[in-house]
């Protein structure tokens, strides 16, 4: 039971360009949205967050968005460049509960 | 000091074998998670400890023992591991979930470990 999906494994952009990274989640009951980032060997780093209670916020050139109805999420990077590449989690939070859910990632790789 | 360390950074250790892996933080952070890595997948929650007390065991076999000695240290004992436990496991550190409004975990980068 997969409570929160990327459905893209993969995602190619160019250098400049917009990146937008989604995940979906099934289960309302929860409070906090996060973005993690992981290069290889390495543990993931946090990028940005957002709480159930607004649909954005934005950090320099990352921006979340949250559709709570639609039970969307979404991670926007402009500009695009090249040390961006890397695997992208979202990672969710229930209320009341320290458990973080990772969704399945997206390889994110720019193209020079 | 922003940082979490794990060591050791590669373990290869036998079926028979004990060995713990170590992590260390000084953040300030009360709340302190083991995570594991398969390839190809994302970070799976073992354990959470919340002031020194473990608050959440998801199920894991009791082949991995959590301590958490004191406030800046979690510790994970293993014993009679199978080939299947090979993975990069993780360890976290956050603010205690209730006293803040904004938190990211800080993860350690991980000690690949291979079970033989």
């Amino acid at each position: 039971d997969q409570q929160v999906k990327q459905n893209s494994p993969s995602l190619s952009v160019q250098e400049g360009r917009i990146s937008i990274l989604n995940c979906d989640y099934t289960n309302s009951m929860f409070d906090y949205f996060l973005w993690y980032k992981k290069y290889p060997a390495e543990g993931p780093t946090f990028l940005i967050s957002i709480s159930s209670i607004k649909d954005k916020n934005e950090d320099g050139r990352f921006t979340v968005f949250l559709n709570k109805s639609a039970k969307h999420l979404s991670l926007h990077i402009v500009p695009s460049q090249p040390g961006d590449s890397a695997v992208y989690f979202c990672a969710i939070r229930p209320f009341g509960n320290e458990k973080l859910t990772f969704g399945t990632g997206t390889r994110l790789t720019i193209i020079p | 000091d922003t940082e979490v360390t794990q060591t050791p950074k590669h373990l290869v250790m036998g079926m028979t074998n004990k060995k713990s892996l170590k992590c260390e933080q000084h953040m300030g952070h009360r709340a302190m998670y083991w995570y594991k890595q398969k390839a190809k997948k994302p970070p799976e929650l073992m354990f959470v400890y919340s002031y020194e007390k473990l608050s959440i065991n998801e199920s894991v076999p009791s082949r991995f023992s959590p301590e958490c000695p004191n406030s800046s240290l979690l510790n994970l004992h293993l014993h009679a591991l199978q080939p299947e436990d090979s993975a990069l496991y993780l360890c976290a550190s956050s603010q205690v979930l209730r006293l803040t409004v904004n938190y990211g975990y800080t993860f350690g980068s991980g000690t690949r470990l291979t079970v033989v």
